[in-house]
């Protein structure tokens, strides 16, 4: 099916770096959101953002929508060991109904 | 509050089997969804139920079924179950009509032998 592009793949840091990832589309979204998935564990949303443009932050993270509705970026500032997780992107049409399209996800791994 | 709940964790099944999976949503949440996630293919949409209706239908074939009882809780059933069927299943519940914003259960973590 439909999947974001979602780059990059993985990525390897050091404790305190800031960390950028981003997702495109060749489609128009509603709704952009971004989530983070530990092992063994189901998604926990950490940014939604519903407007063109719009920027969004939560604490450490600040997510954008893209002026095109086709792309999105989080940025992660100062990251902590326990950053470490794989963090989607999911894309929302205008009307939903549960249908989310996802990212391929980023593997974030932070070096104390 | 509590979040979406989903009973079982683990469960170990052979092929030809089938399953049942539950889902208990947030409180207030009318809206639920569920994902099939693998390596190979990710996140993938199963189905959304909202007032004990299927609003919305991914791309699976039809050993893949759900309902929503009156209290919004859900199951999902996978019957004559194949390897492939291996997967982490997850629930998700929306307060938003059109059931975008989506919060995610745990999962349950299927193995088909």
């Amino acid at each position: 099916g439909q999947q974001l592009n979602q780059s990059p793949q993985s990525m390897f840091i050091q404790e305190g770096e800031d960390v950028s990832m981003n997702c495109t589309s060749s489609s128009i979204f509603n709704t952009w959101l971004w989530y983070k998935q530990d092992p063994g564990e189901g998604p926990v949303l950490l940014i939604a953002l519903y407007k063109a443009g719009e920027l969004t932050s939560n604490g450490r993270l600040t997510a954008q929508f893209g002026i095109t509705r086709k792309d999105s970026f989080l940025n992660i500032s100062a990251s902590i060991p326990s950053d470490v997780g794989i963090y989607f992107c999911a894309g929302a049409g205008g009307t939903s109904y549960g249908k989310l399209t996802f990212g391929q996800g980023t593997i974030l791994t932070v070096h104390p | 509050k509590a979040g979406v709940t989903q009973t079982p964790r683990y469960l170990i099944k052979t092929r030809g089997q089938q399953v049942t999976l539950s889902c208990s949503p947030i409180s207030g949440h009318r809206s639920v969804s569920w994902y099939q996630q693998t390596p190979g293919q990710g996140l993938q949409f199963l189905f959304e139920y909202f007032s004990e209706t299927q609003r919305n239908k991914g791309n699976f074939p039809g050993r893949f079924s759900g309902r929503q009882f009156s209290n919004s809780r859900s199951e999902m059933n996978v019957s004559t179950l194949e390897l492939g069927d291996s997967a982490l299943y997850l629930c998700a519940s929306s307060k938003t009509p059109d059931g975008g914003e989506l919060f995610f259960g745990e999962g349950s973590r299927l193995t088909v032998l």
